[in-house]
């Protein structure tokens, strides 16, 4: 099945600089790559997404890449804010099972 | 409109007790979804319901985990004798469902979460 590796666990930038969340997946089938965020108390929730035909994606201040050879995906956030900090999650899944397999999450600290 | 609502929010129980989570998917979703998350941890993937469809039970991590859906609609997880490594947020999500029957490319929304204590 479906793996999701995600890194770093941990990030901390200083506010107005760019902060990048990457990941790997390892089944070829994979077509369809969303991001979530979850503040503190809350359920994840989807911020971006990108399909298997599209190498890049932009909205505002985040966009993702994707490098279908490699199995990596990214996620960029520029002039980062305070209320940028949160738990990220990454995902991947596929026709094959309907199955979103999520990456273990990276916690990004914006510091003042 | 309204969103994921899962209850209770917050559930302390004693090792061997059972407990049942109830999540109310968005209306007119019939894709629904449970998650664990454990402290510090991501989504744990449990079981995922279709439609009519059977489920798919293959995250579930023991027999004492099962869930039920109703009417196509509400659905209930269900713990029985609970272990103190069952403590984690259990989140429940629901999507829509495209044309071929499959929920890829479609957002998932995801409840508040339950909080489980087993002490």
């Amino acid at each position: 099945g479906e793996n999701v590796e995600q890194h770093p666990s941990t990030l901390s930038v200083q506010e107005g600089d760019s902060a990048v969340i990457k990941c790997t997946y390892s089944d070829s089938a994979s077509n369809y790559f969303p991001w979530y965020k979850q503040e503190l108390g809350k359920g994840p929730q989807l911020i971006i997404d990108i399909r298997s035909n599209v190498g890049e994606k932009k909205d505002q201040r985040i966009a993702v890449t994707l490098n279908k050879t490699a199995k990596h995906f990214s996620l960029h956030i520029t002039e980062t804010q305070p209320e940028d900090s949160a738990v990220y999650f990454c995902a991947a899944s596929s026709h094959r099972d309907d199955k979103i397999i999520f990456g273990k999450g990276t916690r990004l600290h914006i510091l003042p | 409109g309204a969103g994921v609502s899962q209850s209770p929010s917050n559930k302390v129980t004693e090792k061997g007790k059972d407990v049942e989570l109830r999540c109310d998917p968005i209306s007119g979703h019939t894709a629904l979804y449970w998650y664990r998350q454990s402290l510090g941890q991501g989504l744990e993937f449990l079981i995922y319901f279709q439609g009519n469809s059977a489920p798919d039970k293959s995250g579930l991590p023991s027999d004492r985990f099962s869930a039920e859906r109703t009417g196509g609609s509400v659905s209930t997880l269900t713990i029985q004798r609970t272990q103190q490594e069952d403590s984690a947020v259990y989140l429940c999500a629901s999507s829509l469902v495209g044309q071929g029957g499959t929920v890829v490319g479609y957002e998932q929304y995801f409840g508040p979460g339950t909080r489980l204590t087993v002490t």
